[in-house]
């Protein structure tokens, strides 16, 4: 059975810390995408990147990065120089190949203080 | 940018009553999605429609739900006899491919809210 666990509940930092968001997934299958949404206070759910489980390498984007390990099972995220902006609660997800749906984590609320 | 829209923003109803949640996907996207998510808790998914038929559904998705694709723009999704329990954030979610391939964007979402 999928599942994903997001084991920090909440993280708060001040403006220009890093800080990374943890996320550890479980599948049976070779064939799998991992996700991260952003869920800023105004509620709406913002795609933020898609992995699929035969390519390991680490994305950048901005201030954004994406640390995929398969011998780990993880998938952790990474702001780096964080800003208030980045306030949210942020979920990973789990696809696995021959299903439709994605599997939540509970999510991470992050904090960042000015 | 093209984006996922989904009418009304917040719904309240009464406990017995039907509801009918609207989506807009994104026109180019073939797959649609349903997912929910209780105040507090994390995103659920509902069910998956393709083609004009439901291609998956969680055991959340009993006989109390249904979808629909009235047009060629309108996803729908209906709940027969609302129940307290079914109060939370719906979301729509569309893809341009299945199973993963593709990413899903989400709509806005609408509040319903049970009394």
């Amino acid at each position: 059975a999928q599942k994903v666990t997001q084991a920090q509940t909440e993280i708060s930092v001040v403006e220009k810390e890093d800080v990374t968001l943890d996320c550890v997934y479980e599948t049976r299958d070779t064939t799998y995408y991992l996700f991260w949404y952003k869920q800023p206070p105004s509620g709406e759910l913002v795609f933020l990147i898609r992995r699929n489980s035969f390519d390991e390498q680490n994305e950048i984007s901005g201030r954004y990065s994406w640390n995929f390990q398969k011998s780990t099972s993880s998938f952790n995220f990474t702001i780096t120089a964080s800003q208030v902006v980045d306030s949210a609660v942020y979920f990973c997800a789990l696809s696995e190949g021959g299903s439709e749906k994605l599997v939540f984590g509970k999510g991470t609320k992050l904090t960042v203080n000015p | 940018e093209p984006e996922v829209t989904q009418t009304p923003s917040h719904q309240v109803t009464q406990m017995g009553q039907e509801v009918i949640l609207r989506c807009v996907p994104i026109s180019n996207h073939l797959y649609f999605y349903w997912y929910r998510q209780i105040l507090g808790q994390k995103v659920e998914f509902l069910v998956s429609f393709y083609n004009n038929e439901i291609s998956e559904k969680s055991e959340i998705f009993d006989d109390q739900f249904s979808v629909e694709r009235p047009d060629g723009s309108n996803f729908t999704l209906k709940i027969r006899s609302t129940k307290l329990e079914d109060s939370a954030m719906y979301f729509c979610a569309s893809s341009a491919g299945p199973k993963g391939a593709r990413e899903q964007y989400f709509g806005p979402g609408t509040r319903l809210t049970v009394t």
